[in-house]
């Protein structure tokens, strides 16, 4: 069946610290993985992604690593700040070469602690 | 540019009766999806149009349907309501259709079924 799952559903980190919030997929074909952050009442906001030809990649205090020899990914944030508060989902593309399809993890729900 | 546009925001409605919710894309944005969000089931793929072709389908019930219009606006259609159809509508642009694209999601439209 389709699964992304989320290893842990919370975690809480002391804001300056770094998070890593991991994924497991099992869809050895995907290709597009996406980071999602999601606040109360909000929809989810585009963080990073990372195509399959990638290993890792950066953005502003962010990093999305990917190992595809065991499907998984992990999203770590650098200096944590109660703005980061929120949940984050994980979500690969698995549509064919022309339609766009995001399943998505349960999500992980980050607090950080002042 | 304004981001995607949802609306209404809330919606109650009976046991029933259906619904009619809206979405406009970011401007030049030509693809537009529709998810569904639950607690009990997180977030869950119902359909993508592009070009006002429905280009996939999730695993919702015919009573589920929706449409796009030239402009790239798109609506989607509730019939006959039942409790369990309680939930965060969320739509979602992207330029075009495909594997690789990165998708922004509007705010929701909160249905309450009641």
């Amino acid at each position: 069946g389709e699964s992304v799952g989320l290893h842990l559903p919370t975690l809480s980190v002391q804001e300056g610290d770094n998070s890593i919030i991991n994924c497991a997929y099992s869809n050895s074909a995907s290709d597009y993985f996406i980071w999602y952050k999601q606040e109360s009442g909000k929809g989810p906001q585009f963080i990073i992604d990372i195509r399959s030809n990638m290993d890792k990649r950066q953005g502003q205090r962010v990093t999305v690593l990917l190992n595809k020899t065991v499907k998984h990914l992990s999203l770590q944030i650098a200096a944590t700040q109660p703005g980061d508060s929120a949940v984050y989902f994980c979500a690969e593309n698995r549509g064919s070469s022309n339609t766009g399809k995001l399943i998505f993890g349960q999500g992980t729900t980050l607090q950080v602690k002042p | 540019k304004a981001g995607v546009t949802q609306t209404p925001r809330y919606l109650i409605k009976t046991r029933g009766q259906q619904v009619t919710l809206s979405c406009s894309p970011i401007s030049g944005h030509r693809s537009v999806s529709w998810y569904q969000q639950t607690p009990g089931q997180g977030l869950q793929f119902l359909f993508e149009y592009f070009s006002e072709t429905q280009r996939n389908k999730g695993n919702f019930p015919g009573r589920f349907s929706g449409r796009q219009f030239s402009n790239s606006r798109s609506e989607m259609n509730v019939s006959t309501l039942e409790l369990g159809d309680s939930a965060l509508y969320l739509c979602a642009s992207s330029l075009y259709s495909g594997t690789n694209e990165k998708l922004f999601f509007g705010s929701g439209t909160q249905l309450s079924v009641l």
